[in-house]
Parts: C-alpha cells; structure tokens; sequence
C-alpha cells in the first residue's frame, strides 16, 4: 500500500513550456484533488474529482487542466507555464461519504515546481 | 476576506508546555473541521476532525469548534521537540474540497 504517490519531485521549467504532474493512490479512493501551496497562504484547491470521468474547477484553477479517466490516476497538466505557477503541488485522495473513513483525506509527499 | 485565517506565528514554547493554535471561519454552512500537521518538505498528514460544535480529545490532542462564534482550536498538551511542524485549519465541502488556513509554525524547544 503505497498511498498517494506524486511525480516528479522536483522540477525546473521554462516559461512558457508544459508538463504534467502525476498522481496515483491505490486505496481505491473516488474522490481526488490538486492543492497548491504557496508561502503563508496555505493549501489551495486546484482542481477535484468525485469520480473517474467527472471533475471540477476549484478555487485557482487558471493555468491547469486535469482529466480522470481511472479510479486509481488524477494527473494535473500545466498548459503553458508561467512564474506565477511556481509553487509545491500536493495531490490528495479520499473516500466519499461522512464518518472516520470518509473524512480521512490523504495528502502526496507533495512536488516542487519552479518556472523561470 | 480569507474563508479561514490563522494566525502564521512562529509560535515558540518550551518542551511540557500546553500549545494553543486557533483560526476563525466566515461560512457558518461548514460542518467538517480538521486539523493537520505538516513536517517541512512533507505532505500534510491529518491529525483530527470534529463534526459540528463541540470538542474531540485524542491522546494530547484536543480540538474544539465553537460554530456560535465561528471559532476552531487545537490544543496540544506536554508538547515534545517532535510537535515543531507547520498546523493547518481547514473546513470540508461537499466533494471532501478543504479550505485551509494559512498555517501556524510551531517550534517546542527542548
């Protein structure tokens, strides 16, 4: 049991230039989400899921694109990356409904992205 | 206006000692509060939740919501060197989307 797994750790990008975050769990969770953390701002939500085939725009969602298409992938794409995306990213899944299980959300190790 | 706000500190106390972290909310719909701890370079890893008003105790930890005045606090007691982390409010919406506070460093020194 691996948990939410997130890759690259670390990354440089150029302004301008894409790529994609990877996430992947494997508790089988439906619902999935992309925060991002910026200095004294905490965690802010990018992007989630209730469900393969179904997402949703969170608060910061300019500048990113996610899709679903398995339980176990939420992968986050830049489109176009900008200095203002410089920032750690942090995936995070969990399973739906109320009680321990359901509000039991798991965070990534989390991956440190830089556009110069 | 910020959804949640916390208070970023630092907050330095010695080791034994009783730590007080709170934040406020404006959206009186939240029902869900949690509390996380974050290590640096690490993703946050839940501590506690509470449902509603009232207080929740595990172990040295105490977490109470006071949703008439719209106030959540987390309380550690005999604090150790392994508690200095970053501590992070939250609420919870539909689709388990968590709104956070902005996080409160705390360093127990030893």
């Amino acid at each position: 049991n691996a948990g939410v797994t997130q890759t690259p750790k670390f990354q440089v990008l150029k302004t301008g230039q894409s790529m994609t975050l990877q996430c992947a769990q494997d508790m089988n969770h439906e619902y999935m989400s992309w925060y991002r953390q910026d200095p004294g701002m905490g965690l802010r939500l990018i992007h989630y899921s209730v469900g393969a085939g179904i997402t949703d725009q969170g608060e910061v969602p300019n500048g990113y694109n996610v899709s679903r298409s398995t339980t176990e992938d939420f992968p986050l794409r830049l489109l176009s990356a900008a200095p203002s995306q410089t920032s750690v990213y942090f995936c995070a899944s969990s399973l739906g409904g109320t009680g321990s299980s359901g509000n039991t959300i798991y965070f990534g190790e989390g991956s440190w992205l830089t556009v110069v | 206006q910020k959804e949640v706000e916390q208070d970023p500190g630092p907050l330095s106390v010695p080791e034994g000692a009783i730590v007080s972290l709170n934040c406020t909310y404006s959206n009186s719909a939240f029902q869900y509060f949690m509390w996380y701890r974050q290590y640096s370079r690490k993703g946050p890893e839940l501590l506690m939740y509470t449902y509603s008003s009232g207080n929740k105790e595990d172990g040295r930890f105490t977490a109470q919501v006071d949703k008439s005045s719209k106030y959540i606090s987390l309380f550690i007691r005999d604090s150790q060197p392994s508690d200095s982390a970053t501590y992070l409010c939250a609420t919870k919406a539909a689709g388990n989307k968590l709104t956070f506070g902005g996080g409160t460093r705390v360093l127990v020194k030893p």
